[in-house]
């Protein structure tokens, strides 16, 4: 199936943890982005890449630090994980020069 | 500082009733308005999406008005129905192409559909 999709789906973890979240896209985009989620449901923009260069970093704790191998590959690596950082963050993808942007399933995380 | 305010936060129809979801933006650079549907575990996915130089967009039971002069969007969800209850997200943006395109989203509103 062509699609956006994140690794792990749920991960809980405690304080003061380091995890990361994997993002595969294989419809050929050339950006990618990071977005939380958070428990009210709101939908903010972290970052995007595009062909694997950072080109929006908005106001994020640099404990979150994304990495993108390669244009199909976002990952998100959070150190010393906090209670606040519990949300469900979604990977999405599109085209450079189309609006069209798709997302992945999520990737619930939370902090115990 | 909210750019896109969405309104209401929720929405209860009868089936076969209209939905009418509310957005106003700030930002007047904005280009781009899509309309984003979320299920329970699952990611926004694209529903319709509108440009300021159109004012109505419809694709099937969906339709986007724009009025560019008051800032303003708002999806109708025409013959509701159970299937239909989600979560609604507006969102706006500015496409640049070297930036790619950043959303700026709603606050989401949350539909029941009875049967």
């Amino acid at each position: 199936d062509t699609a956006v999709s994140q690794t792990p789906k749920y991960l809980v973890t405690q304080m003061g943890n380091d995890k990361s979240i994997k993002c595969e896209q294989n419809l050929g985009h050339d950006t990618m982005y990071w977005y939380k989620q958070d428990s009210k449901k709101f939908l903010k923009i972290m970052f995007s890449y595009n062909n694997k260069e950072l080109i929006i970093n908005e106001t994020v704790p640099n404990r979150f630090s994304p990495k993108s191998p390669d244009k199909a590959h976002l990952n998100l690596h959070i150190n010393s994980l906090e209670l606040g950082d519990s949300a469900v963050y979604f990977c999405a993808s599109s085209q450079q020069g189309r609006t069209e942007a798709f997302f992945g399933q999520g990737t619930r995380l939370t902090v115990v | 500082q909210q750019q896109v305010k969405q309104s209401p936060q929720s929405l209860i129809v009868q089936k076969g009733g209209i939905s009418i979801i509310n957005c106003a933006y700030e930002n007047t650079a904005f280009d781009y308005f899509p309309w984003y549907q979320q299920f329970p575990g699952k990611g926004p996915a694209l529903l319709i999406a509108i440009r300021p130089d159109v004012s109505e967009k419809k694709e099937g039971r969906f339709t986007i008005s724009f009025n560019k002069s008051a800032k303003q969007f708002s999806l109708h969800i025409m013959d509701s129905q159970p299937g239909d209850s989600a979560t609604y997200f507006c969102a706006a943006s500015r496409v640049i192409k070297a930036a790619g395109n950043k959303l700026t989203f709603g606050g989401g509103t949350r539909v029941l559909v009875k049967p």
